[in-house]
């Protein structure tokens, strides 16, 4: 079955700087992958959708982009804001056909003013 | 407000009672799906419904079930309780069960089991 890998070390980072974070498969490639943030002790919220045809994807301070050769998405937060803080998921399809979506375990990020 | 609504918020119960966790979905969504998220465990999917019908199962327990009424909401029932279900239940919801789009997640249930 497929699997997610994220980084469960924390990411400190300064703020004013960009935040790098990794999201590693194993098994098939799924046909999108998803990026949610959750902050503590409420439900995750959905950022980005990126698929499989894509490379990279932008929303605003936001960037994703997909590697399926690697099996591997990054995520990129530019110009990083104490607000940013958070835990961010990744989350893709469970199989080949799936309608639901399974979540890797997350990085919390914490920027520092 | 995501739009996707839990109730009760906070859930206190003992070892062996059953408890029934209630969602409803945001307007226009058919799809609904039940997560449980521990410490330990992150977000486990347990099961998804779409327009009244269960559409998929991932780690429910034979003591948890669920049903999706015909107005579109959602009930968990978990029955048996043991310590270890102690965790936040979150329900989601999305436009067609294949989720292009993204799950709306509510804000959860604590259930604390004693």
């Amino acid at each position: 079955s497929q699997k997610i890998e994220q980084n469960s070390e924390a990411l400190n980072i300064q703020e004013g700087k960009t935040a790098t974070l990794t999201c590693n498969y194993t098994n098939y490639s799924p046909a999108y992958l998803q990026w949610y943030r959750q902050d503590p002790g409420r439900g995750p919220v959905f950022l980005l959708l990126i698929r499989e045809n894509e490379k990279e994807k932008r929303k605003e301070r936001l960037k994703v982009t997909f590697d399926t050769t690697l099996k591997q998405s990054l995520f990129h937060i530019t110009a990083s804001q104490p607000a940013d803080s958070a835990t961010y998921l990744c989350a893709l399809p469970r199989g080949s056909s799936a309608s639901k979506i399974i979540f890797g375990s997350g990085t919390r990020l914490s920027i520092r003013p | 407000d995501s739009g996707v609504t839990q109730t009760p918020k906070h859930l206190i119960t003992a070892t062996g009672q059953r408890v029934t966790l209630r969602c409803s979905p945001r307007s226009g969504d058919l799809s609904v799906y039940w997560y449980q998220q521990s410490l330990d465990q992150g977000l486990q999917f347990l099961i998804q419904y779409y327009n009244g019908e269960e559409r998929a199962k991932g780690n429910i327990l034979e003591r948890f079930s669920a049903q999706q009424f015909p107005d579109l909401h959602s009930e968990l029932n978990l029955s048996s309780l043991e310590l270890g279900d102690s965790a936040l239940y979150f329900c989601a919801s999305s436009v067609d069960g294949h989720d292009n789009y993204g799950y709306t997640f509510g804000s959860g249930t604590r259930l604390t089991v004693v």
